[in-house]
């Protein structure tokens, strides 16, 4: 059973606008939260963290925004550029108690010029 | 400039052959990781070692194995290659200090059995 889900495989976004990458999660005891970003050929590259005494992150155009009693992060990308076109990882972990990362399947972003 | 290696970045080889994936980091860092991850599909933990001498199976039951005689070095090893075990295998470590807790990742082998 998926312990963190991102529904989406794919999005398509036009340069300029908004991204918003979804995650969805199942155990409440998750603590820590990661996004990755991959492009092919190569391994993924952190992009943003956020711990659960937080329900926002913002780093330059990247924020995520977590929702605990919903489960759910999300990550926006603002202003999207074709540079951002890459697959985006979802991982969380109950980080306090010394777990590993369990990671989502991705959402594949593609930013049109 | 990549701070962990992996090598080899591609790789087709025979039925039946062994072969060792080596994964290198500069870093220091103590934790290090092998992920599986077949294409659309989420990364799956098959190995991750704590220290020197210490290795533990992740969460994905894998035929390979791992040795960590070295903290900057965490070979993976299949002992006999099967198609099934197509793949990109992804090396990562960690390091626990400042905001970031999260991997750092080598640039992954893709591996086809034949």
């Amino acid at each position: 059973d998926q312990q963190v889900k991102q529904n989406s495989p794919s999005l398509s976004v036009q340069e300029g606008r908004i991204s918003i990458l979804n995650c969805d999660y199942t155990n409440s005891m998750f603590d820590y939260f990661l996004w990755y970003k991959k492009y092919p050929a190569e391994g993924p590259t952190f992009l943003i963290s956020i711990s659960s005494i937080k329900d926002k992150n913002e780093d330059g155009r990247f924020t995520v925004f977590l929702n605990k009693s919903a489960k759910h992060l999300s990550l926006h990308i603002v202003p999207s550029q074709p540079g951002d076109s890459a697959v985006y990882f979802c991982a969380a972990s109950r980080y306090n108690y010394g777990q590993n990362f369990v990671f989502g399947p991705g959402t594949r972003l593609s930013v049109l010029p | 400039e990549a701070d962990i290696y992996q090598t080899p970045r591609y790789l087709v080889i025979g039925t039946g052959k062994k072969i060792t994936l080596e994964c290198s980091q500069t870093m220091g860092h103590d934790k290090m990781y092998w992920y599986q991850q077949d294409p659309g599909m989420e990364l799956h933990l098959i190995h991750y070692s704590y220290g020197v001498n210490s290795t533990e199976k992740g969460d994905l039951s894998s035929e390979s194995t791992v040795s960590r005689i070295r903290t900057e070095h965490f070979p993976l090893t299949l002992e006999s290659a099967r198609p099934s075990h197509t793949s990109q295998y992804l090396c990562a470590s960690r390091k626990e200090t400042g905001q970031n807790y999260g991997y750092t990742f080598g640039s992954g082998t893709r591996l086809t059995v034949v």
